[in-house]
C-alpha cells in the first residue's frame, strides 16, 4: 500500500540549531511529495514541493528538502531554527489518482 | 485575497442532529475536498469532486454526504451527528493538474456530545 511514514511525532530543538524532520514515503514510482505546515488553530500551509524536477527543492522560510529516491526519503530541513518555525508538519504525497496520501505529523518545538 | 473559506469555525451539536459545512473557494479551482483531522493522525480524506455536479468518495465516507452545484461551493453534510464525526474539518481546493498543492481553508472545529 502506498504510504508516507513520519519517523519521529515530535521533534525539540534549540533556537539557531539545525531542523531535521524525517519522513519516508512507499511508492513503484517517483511521486509528486509535499511538506505542509499547520501552526496552531491555524489552516494548513504549503512548505515546498518535489515534482520530478530538481531533488533539492527550497521552500519558504528558509526550508527545504531532499528526495532520496534510492532511500525513498524526502527529510525537510532548515539550517537555523527560529521561535516561529514552531508548529506541526506534515509530510505528503500524491497517489496516482492525484489524491493525498498524509503523514501524521511531525510537532516541531523550538527551545528558546 | 479570500482563496477558501469555511464557515461556520466552531460548532456544537447533539447526537442525532444535521449540519451542513460550506466551503467557498474563490480561485476558479476544479477541484475540492473535504478532510478530517484528529489527533496523532494525517488528514483523512472524506469526500472529493473533480468539477461541478460531480462528487467522489474519499477513505472515510461513511456518515457524510456532500454536494458540488456550484463550481465555488462545496458542502459537507451530517445527517445524523455521532461522537465519533466530533473532529476538525478542512475544506481544500487545487487547479486541475497532478502537480499543483492544494490550497487549505482555517477549518471548522465540530464537536458532538
Amino acid at each position: 500500500a502506498q504510504s508516507v511514514t513520519q519517523l519521529d511525532s515530535h521533534v525539540s530543538v534549540s533556537e539557531g540549531t539545525p531542523v531535521l524532520l524525517r519522513c519516508n514515503y512507499s511508492s513503484s514510482y517517483s511521486p509528486s511529495l509535499f511538506w505542509y505546515v499547520q501552526h496552531p488553530n491555524k489552516g494548513l500551509q504549503l512548505l515546498l514541493k518535489y515534482t520530478s524536477a530538481a531533488t533539492l527543492v527550497k521552500g519558504i522560510n528558509g526550508f527545504e528538502a531532499e528526495f532520496k529516491k534510492s532511500e525513498t526519503s524526502f527529510h525537510l530541513t532548515k539550517p537555523s531554527a527560529h521561535m516561529s518555525d514552531a508548529a506541526e508538519y506534515f509530510c505528503v504525497r500524491m497517489d496516482s489518482n492525484y489524491q493525498l496520501i498524509w503523514g501524521a505529523g511531525t510537532k516541531l518545538i523550538i527551545k528558546p | 485575497n479570500a482563496g477558501v473559506t469555511q464557515t461556520p469555525k466552531f460548532r456544537v451539536l447533539k447526537t442525532g442532529q444535521s449540519m451542513t459545512l460550506l466551503c467557498a473557494q474563490d480561485m476558479n479551482h476544479e477541484y475540492m475536498y473535504w478532510y478530517r483531522q484528529d489527533p496523532g493522525m494525517g488528514l483523512r480524506l472524506i469526500h472529493y469532486s473533480v468539477g461541478e455536479g460531480t462528487t467522489a468518495k474519499g477513505e472515510v465516507p461513511d456518515g457524510y454526504n456532500v454536494s458540488r452545484l456550484k463550481k465555488q461551493n462545496f458542502l459537507l453534510g451530517l445527517e445524523s451527528a455521532a461522537p465519533s464525526q466530533t473532529s476538525v474539518y478542512f475544506c481544500a481546493s487545487s487547479a486541475k493538474t497532478a502537480t499543483q498543492p492544494q490550497h487549505f481553508g482555517d477549518g471548522t472545529r465540530l464537536s458532538i456530545l
